[in-house]
């Protein structure tokens, strides 16, 4: 199975910020990528597929990128409703599997 | 809009099995297959297997084969995750998820895409 590893666990940032989560696969995977956001008491919610294809409907501030093994989701402009946790998943082969998570918190 | 609405929290003693439904509404049933994941406390997601809405297939994670079994009914367009043998590790969030392509997209019938809607999250609890 595929293993996916997010890094950091914890983010401290500002409103204002530009930041970035990285998302590692133990092998590689394309560009068979997703990046969630989840709220507290929430279910999560798509951002990014296909690496870098943003969802309809998500701000354009959020951007993704990489290929086969390294991946990035970069803010480029947080703004408060951004403060939350963030997860990568691979689709590239059974069984599709996600990141550990990533917290971002306001500094 | 597409929607999938679950059933509501649970308790339940170890060694029980629990039922959690999702009810979808939105789109064609039968077009897409379903997935259910969950989310135990301090752990990452977890993705338990899917159906497909169609002919009714279905595919588990290796972890959770044998305690497992997902089903749907296309007369009320609700899909089933039926978990036994209960135990306190099974404490979680469980989530329903559509899969994103429909399954005409799919050549081998492996479903493995991303997951947009998600349903709202059915809190199962194991105590004794």
């Amino acid at each position: 199975d595929i293993q996916m590893t997010q890094s950091p666990s914890t983010l401290s940032a500002s409103v204002g910020d530009r930041v970035t989560i990285t998302c590692r696969a133990s092998q590689s995977i394309s560009r068979w990528l997703a990046w969630y956001q989840q709220k507290p008491g929430q279910a999560p919610n798509l951002l990014i597929y296909d690496a870098s294809s943003l969802e309809s409907g998500v701000p354009s501030r959020f951007s993704g990128s990489g290929s086969g093994t390294d991946f990035t989701l970069t803010i480029s402009c947080l703004q408060p409703d951004d403060f939350a946790t963030y997860y990568c998943q691979q689709y590239n082969s059974f069984p599709v599997a996600f990141g550990q998570e990533t917290t971002l918190e306001i500094k | 809009q597409v929607q999938l609405v679950q059933s509501g929290a649970e308790v339940k003693k170890p060694g029980a099995s629990v039922k959690v439904s999702c009810r979808a509404s939105g789109y064609m049933f039968t077009n897409y297959a379903i997935h259910w994941l969950r989310q135990a406390p301090g752990q990452r997601l977890e993705w338990m297997g899917w159906i497909n809405a169609a002919n009714g297939n279905a595919r588990y994670s290796q972890k959770f084969q044998g305690r497992v079994t997902i089903t749907r009914d296309t007369s009320s367009t609700t899909a089933y995750m039926e978990l036994s043998s209960l135990r306190s590790e099974d404490t979680a969030v469980y989530y329903c998820a559509r899969d994103s392509r429909a399954i005409s997209y799919y050549r081998s019938g492996n479903f493995l895409s991303w997951f947009v809607p998600w349903g709202q999250g059915t809190l199962v609890t194991v105590s004794s």
